[in-house]
């Protein structure tokens, strides 16, 4: 069965550091990734996805993602956070089992909190 | 506005009184459906619909029903709200289906007393 872990529940990092939010998968085939923010008050928003090519996938607000099959991870990085990047994030990874029709799966999200 | 709109955004309810909770696109897709989060749990499917008149459950069906009637309209009902379903939910909808990129509404916070 297909699944996404997001081993933090919380990554706190200093206003200019680069950041990086981890997410590994396990699937049956080639994955279709993605990841999600959700900021306070508000509904999830997509930042970007991986479904074949390049292993560094870029997306909106200047976040970018590694995908790595052989460590079956996908971690959403920024080179330098922002205090307005603090919000919760969701990695999913696409279901391709026969019951589920090809929907989301997401992970249970971790909190970034980044400082002045 | 390309949008996906929930209503009402907070809600306050007894045990065992039906309550819907509407859902509205304007970019009609053909792909629409409902989550709920909670703390610790993440995103949970509830049911979703691949068009008019198709819906199909998800990983948490118990005690929803929906319908789509329409195209643009993807209503949550709770026909006896228990406790155990007071969650933050979300409607989201996607051009080509499930594993796509989503739109989601701004969310409805649930509570049933």
């Amino acid at each position: 069965a297909q699944s996404v872990a997001q081993p933090e529940d919380q990554v706190n990092v200093a206003e200019g550091n680069p950041l990086t939010v981890k997410c590994t998968y396990s699937v049956s085939g080639n994955p279709y990734l993605f990841w999600y923010v959700q900021y306070p008050n508000r509904g999830l928003q997509f930042l970007l996805k991986y479904i074949t090519g390049d292993n560094l996938v870029k997306g909106s607000y200047g976040f970018e993602a590694e995908f790595n099959k052989s460590q079956t991870s996908f971690h959403l990085k920024k080179p330098s956070a922002l205090v307005s990047d603090s919000a919760l994030y969701f990695c999913a990874v696409r279901d391709m089992g026969g019951g589920s029709q090809g929907n989301l799966i997401f992970g249970k999200g971790t909190k970034l909190s980044v400082k002045p | 506005e390309a949008q996906v709109t929930q209503n009402p955004r907070y809600l306050i309810t007894v045990t065992g009184k039906k309550l819907t909770v509407t859902c509205s696109q304007n970019m009609n897709h053909e792909y629409m459906s409902w989550y709920r989060q909670d703390p610790g749990l993440g995103l949970r499917q509830i049911y979703y619909s691949m068009n008019v008149e198709v819906t199909d459950k998800g990983d948490v069906p118990e005690g929803y029903k929906v319908s789509r009637k329409e195209k643009r309209n993807f209503p949550l009902i709770l026909e006896s709200p228990s406790p155990n379903q007071t969650s933050l939910y979300f409607c989201a909808s996607s051009f080509l289906g499930g594993g796509e990129k989503l739109f989601f509404g701004s969310g409805t916070q649930l509570s049933v007393l």
